[in-house]
């Protein structure tokens, strides 16, 4: 059972424009959720996470929604840049979890110049 | 500061071979993870250490996995045998903090394959 969803694999936008990933989830009881990016041959790096009392996170280029209702997450990239191809990964967790991250398949964003 | 570090970083046994995996985790980081990512898919944690308790191995396959954390520092993970279905990419993880929501930073991975 997958809770944490991706349903695009990849997307590709032009840079300067706007990169939209998107990410589902199924369980009620994950109130805090991250965004990872992913280099070629490297680890997963943090880049943007959401409590569920709030309903947008704004670092910089990167915004990510939440929609609790829908059960919907979606991190924006204004302006989109060549450097920021990679792979996202979204992951959920909840309160008492351990820290027990419950990661999506990851979505492949290609920024063309 | 160093990130954490992961060795081999790739890993190619023939199947019913044991191997080893081994992680340092960024100094002073008191939890450790171990996950799992195959081809495609986002990382499965395997099991979380706080210093050296293993407090979350429920998606350990014991049968043919083992892990320790002996001084509550470094980590190492097995596989004994080895299953085709076991190549994938192993990722470490360490925390600063215990109880679960510090950020996690990821060492690079080490990719096995199994022949």
């Amino acid at each position: 059972d997958q809770q944490v969803k991706q349903n695009s694999p990849s997307l590709s936008v032009q840079e300067g424009r706007i990169s939209i990933l998107n990410c589902d989830y199924t369980n009620s009881m994950f109130d805090y959720f991250l965004w990872y990016k992913k280099y070629p041959a490297e680890g997963p790096t943090f880049l943007i996470s959401i409590s569920s009392i709030k309903d947008k996170n704004e670092d910089g280029r990167f915004t990510v929604f939440l929609n609790k209702s829908a059960k919907h997450l979606s991190l924006h990239i204004v302006p989109s840049q060549p450097g920021d191809s990679a792979v996202y990964f979204c992951a959920a967790s909840w309160s008492g979890n351990t820290g027990k991250l419950i990661f999506g398949q990851g979505t492949t964003l290609q920024v063309k110049p | 500061e160093a990130g954490v570090v992961q060795s081999p970083r790739y890993k190619i046994i023939e199947k019913k071979q044991p191997v080893a995996f081994w992680c340092n985790p960024i100094s002073g980081h008191n939890t450790l993870y171990w996950y799992l990512q195959n081809l495609g898919q986002g990382p499965e944690l395997l099991i979380r250490y706080e210093n050296e308790e293993a407090v979350d191995d429920s998606q350990l396959p014991k049968d043919r996995f083992s892990a320790e954390r002996l001084k509550g520092v470094d980590s190492t993970l097995k596989i004994q045998p080895a299953e085709l279905g076991d190549s994938a990419v192993y990722l470490c993880a360490s925390a600063y903090g215990t109880g679960g929501l510090d950020e996690q930073f990821f060492g690079p991975g080490t990719r096995l394959t199994v022949l």
